[in-house]
């Protein structure tokens, strides 16, 4: 089968560096997505891995171990808008995706 | 701008009403997708469909139905056999289905609430 777990709600202070994590299972492999959700809104794409490694998008980065079955998302000089849900969400075996229930990111002052 | 328009924002239906979400995208992509979202769980795929006059049930496809006659368009009718309708619908499209790198991009969602 496949499943994915990430942590349901992290809190973190404004200008810091937050990582949320995402682990998962799967018969099937062919990448990890991350997306952000603000409350009430549509998903909006970050991140795609499909190798292991770093992957950097300014403030955002990505890793994936595909034989630790383990991927993050790292979030720095963290800003009040970043206040929202991170959804991982793996692409298996026949290229649907199977979604965690994302991580509700709260930034403090 | 290219984009996914979901209408309406927000529905109420009476138990036993049917009622079909819209979905229009004008992005030209091959791919549509109906999810659902509920607290505390991940999306899951109700219907998808691939190309025009093709569509296939994904794990929660019970108590919908779809159709798609043109490549923009992709509505959602909750029919009263739905037990719990309640929740927060989204649509996304993407340029293929078939690929590992399948970037979806979702419409503002539709709330649905049964009264």
């Amino acid at each position: 089968g496949q499943n994915i777990d990430q942590p349901t709600e992290m809190t973190a202070t404004e200008g810091a560096i937050v990582q949320i994590n995402c682990t998962y299972q799967t018969s099937g492999f062919n990448g990890l997505f991350w997306y952000q959700q603000h409350a009430g809104e549509a998903p909006t794409f970050l991140s795609y891995n499909v190798l292991d490694g770093l992957e950097e998008k300014g403030r955002f980065s990505s890793f994936l171990s595909r034989s630790k079955g383990y991927s993050y998302l790292l979030l720095k000089e963290l800003q009040m808008k970043d206040s929202a849900s991170y959804l991982c969400a793996l692409s298996g075996s026949n290229y649907q995706l199977i979604w965690g229930a994302g991580t509700k990111l709260i930034i403090k002052p | 701008d290219g984009g996914i328009t979901q209408s309406p924002k927000y529905l109420f239906r009476k138990e036993g009403q049917n009622v079909t979400l819209s979905c229009e995208q004008n992005l030209n992509h091959d791919a549509m997708y109906w999810y659902r979202q509920d607290p505390g769980q991940g999306l899951r795929l109700i219907y998808y469909s691939q190309i025009v006059n093709d569509f296939q049930k994904g794990d929660i496809a019970e108590g919908y139905s779809v159709s798609r006659e043109k490549k923009e368009s992709f509505p959602l009718t909750v029919t009263s056999a739905q037990k719990n309708p309640t929740a927060f619908y989204l649509c996304a499209s993407s340029i293929d289905a078939g690929t590992g790198a399948n970037v979806l991009t979702f419409g503002a969602g539709s709330r649905l609430t049964v009264l």
